[in-house]
């Protein structure tokens, strides 16, 4: 059974660099036509897409956020990573890292349980 | 590339029918065959409902159903049982390699 699971700092200094992990179980990162991505949620709010990653390396970025994002696999270590640059209060959310087989068809078949990050100084 | 509109809350009996609406643009909704909907219940990852505007997952009941006319899209779910009770997000392509969720609709089983 795959399993993906999320971890890095819970709180991030405003104007600082929001780094996570998503560590990928039960099967290879690699071997599979997927797409790896990020989604957020701020608290009491609706789910951002904020970019995917397919399996050979191809980024796809919310349009809204793109400036400061980047995301990267590392398949030696199974696992896929976000980075958000130049964060603020807005981007205190619930991040969660999912599977989708598609880039236009969004069938996400295995979710993260979600980590916690604050913005806060 | 705006979020999706949806009603902020729906409600509806045990046994009834609901219908949530998700309404976008001709750069997404309309343009493509490509919305998904999640349900989400609080504390937990969303889990896949319909995909490809009407098509079901394997396990999700025959209950919820999944159509689109121009640029809105709607989920229907009849038979309400106290479990749907939960948050309802559409999502949909919106070109270029983008995707764009609707702000979520809370549906309270009465």
């Amino acid at each position: 059974q795959l399993q993906l699971q999320e971890s890095g700092p819970g709180l991030v200094k405003p104007s600082e660099t929001l780094s996570l992990i998503c560590t990928v179980s039960g099967g290879s990162i690699s071997r599979s036509s997927y797409y790896w991505g990020w989604i957020r949620q701020p608290p009491g709010k609706g789910l951002e897409w904020i970019g995917s990653i397919y399996y050979s390396g191809s980024t796809y970025y919310n349009p809204s956020l793109k400036s400061r994002v980047t995301i990267s696999i590392d398949t030696s270590k199974n696992q896929f990573s976000l980075k958000l640059t130049s964060v603020t209060a807005a981007d205190t959310a619930v991040y969660y890292c999912a599977r989708h087989p598609t880039v236009t068809s969004f069938q996400v078949d295995y979710w993260g349980r979600g980590t916690p990050v604050t913005v806060s100084s | 590339q705006s979020a999706l509109t949806q009603p902020r809350s729906v409600s509806g009996s045990p046994g009834q029918s609901v219908t949530i609406s998700c309404t976008g643009t001709s750069s997404d909704v309309g343009g493509y065959n490509y919305v998904s909907w999640y349900q989400q219940h609080p504390g937990k990852a969303p889990k896949l409902m319909i995909y490809d505007v009407s098509k079901r997952p394997s396990g999700v009941p025959d209950r919820f159903s999944g159509s689109k006319s121009g640029n809105t899209a709607s989920l229907t779910i009849s038979g309400l049982q106290a479990d749907d009770e939960a948050d309802y997000y559409c999502c949909s392509y919106a070109g270029n390699y983008t995707l764009v969720f609707g702000g979520g609709t809370q549906l309270t089983v009465l």
